[in-house]
């Protein structure tokens, strides 16, 4: 199993300006992943964090939007650059570990951009 | 990537068996079934993942009939803690297994 943890768990921040979102896994994940969760809805993929490299984004979501960095096995963050009220939603980090089909999620980031 | 398709919502009483129905008729050959469940405010949490027949575990029973175009999740005597959203996931980790969540399952549990 892995405990994954986000930070911060909330923030209201002003438009235009960036919100960086970590992303710290207790143990190794062989894949990262970022969501994003508009509330009483599903989650939407932003994009697989790939170790080392450029972030794998899904259809609608670009990389100068949501910058991803992932320097190592364990920890991963997510940027929302440039805010507007339309960005508000919750932010889930996630983790694939030893078993292929079995994903952690963190608490999620609430973010609400005034 | 399969397509899945479950009732928006379902209520049920407690102490009650909940079965909830997902429908994937394009499942391929190597894809995994796997639910998860979510409360209000917290991340999803996995609860189940099987391929064919039955699969049991300490939360729930999955059933998956010989076709596997469908799965059923079985939820034994449900408690109001049981009230949340599930998600049923298809998948295959050929190469890489990406978690993509459809609308999901709401659950509603009444005393």
């Amino acid at each position: 199993s892995a405990v994954i943890s986000q930070k911060p768990s909330r923030d209201i921040c002003q438009r235009g300006t960036s919100l960086t979102i970590q992303c710290q896994v207790d143990s190794q994940v062989t894949m990262m992943f970022w969501y994003r969760q508009q509330p009483g809805q599903s989650l939407t993929l932003i994009a697989t964090a790939n170790q080392g490299s450029e972030a794998t984004y899904e259809s609608g979501f670009v990389i100068d939007k949501f910058p991803i960095s992932r320097p190592n096995l364990t920890f991963s963050t997510l940027t929302v650059s440039n805010m507007s009220p339309e960005d508000s939603s919750i932010y889930l980090c996630s983790g694939l570990t030893g078993n292929l089909y079995e994903a952690f999620f963190g608490q999620g980031t609430r973010l609400t951009v005034v | 990537l399969a397509k899945t398709t479950q009732p928006i919502s379902m209520d049920s009483y407690e102490g009650q068996e909940v079965n909830i129905t997902c429908s994937h008729n394009n499942i391929a050959t190597n894809d995994y079934i796997t639910w998860y469940q979510q409360f209000p405010s917290q991340g999803p949490r996995f609860i189940i993942q099987g391929y064919k027949t039955k699969v049991t575990n300490e939360v729930a029973s999955l059933f998956i009939p010989a076709d596997r175009k469908s799965s059923t999740l079985s939820l034994p005597r449900v408690s109001l803690s049981d009230t949340a959203v599930y998600y049923c996931l298809v998948g295959s980790s050929g190469g890489s297994y990406i978690p993509t969540f459809g609308r999901g399952t709401s659950l509603i549990v009444h005393p």
